[in-house]
């Protein structure tokens, strides 16, 4: 079966301080994981993946399959990274079933 | 990558009846998702929907229940039936977005009174 766990429901970090976002994944076949962004008032949208190995907003996550994670980084938190962010996983090989975390909202104090 | 107009936004329901969310896409999609999320709660997939066969529904959840159509490849509604409280959740559809990972709409928030 299919599990995301997000252990922190709210993080609150100061302007300019680094963020870390935890993710930690259970499955048994090959997975994709993805990070998606809620901002306030705004539709639930993609962050980046982890196959693209990308940076958006200055934000990086990287596939650890040893500790099945994937954790979300800024090393300099703004405020209008404020907003849920929610880890997911999905399957590369098949049907594209996607299982989100319980979501993190993160909190920057100005 | 496409954009979904899901509506309605909101709406409050007495129990026991039914309220029918549609989603339009401004592009043909294979596949159409329909996610529930509760209250504090992450995001739990209801369906999945194809045009032209029936929609794939996961475990606890049955068509009698949440009846899908899919008459094309840019539409796609979600009835709740007989609504009861526990009802009461964010519905959302979704699309494959060609970044990889999903296109969403916006929601709808459903209150059950």
């Amino acid at each position: 079966a299919q599990r995301v766990t997000q252990p922190e429901k709210l993080l609150s970090v100061f302007k300019g301080a680094p963020v870390e976002l935890k993710c930690n994944y259970s499955y048994s076949g090959s997975p994709e994981l993805f990070w998606y962004v809620q901002y306030s008032r705004q539709r639930l949208q993609l962050l980046l993946r982890h196959i693209s190995r990308e940076s958006i907003k200055g934000f990086t996550a990287d596939l650890n399959k040893g500790e099945t994670s994937f954790h979300l980084k800024k090393p300099f938190a703004q405020e209008e990274d404020s907003a849920m962010y929610y880890c997911a996983l999905g399957d590369r090989g098949g049907y594209q079933k996607v299982t989100f975390g319980t979501g993190t909202k993160l909190q920057v104090i100005p | 990558s496409a954009v979904i107009s899901q509506k309605p936004s909101r709406d409050i329901c007495q129990r026991g009846t039914s309220l029918t969310i549609q989603c339009q896409v401004d592009s043909q999609v294979t596949m159409m998702f329909w996610y529930r999320q509760q209250p504090g709660q992450s995001l739990t997939l209801i369906a999945t929907a194809n045009q032209g066969s029936e929609a794939t529904y996961e475990s606890g959840f049955v068509i009698d229940k949440f009846p899908i159509s899919r008459p094309n490849l840019t539409f796609s509604t979600l009835t709740v039936s007989n609504m009861s409280p526990e009802d009461s959740s964010i519905y959302l559809c979704s699309v494959d977005s060609d970044r990889g990972g999903y296109t969403f709409g916006s929601g709808t928030r459903l209150t059950v009174v």
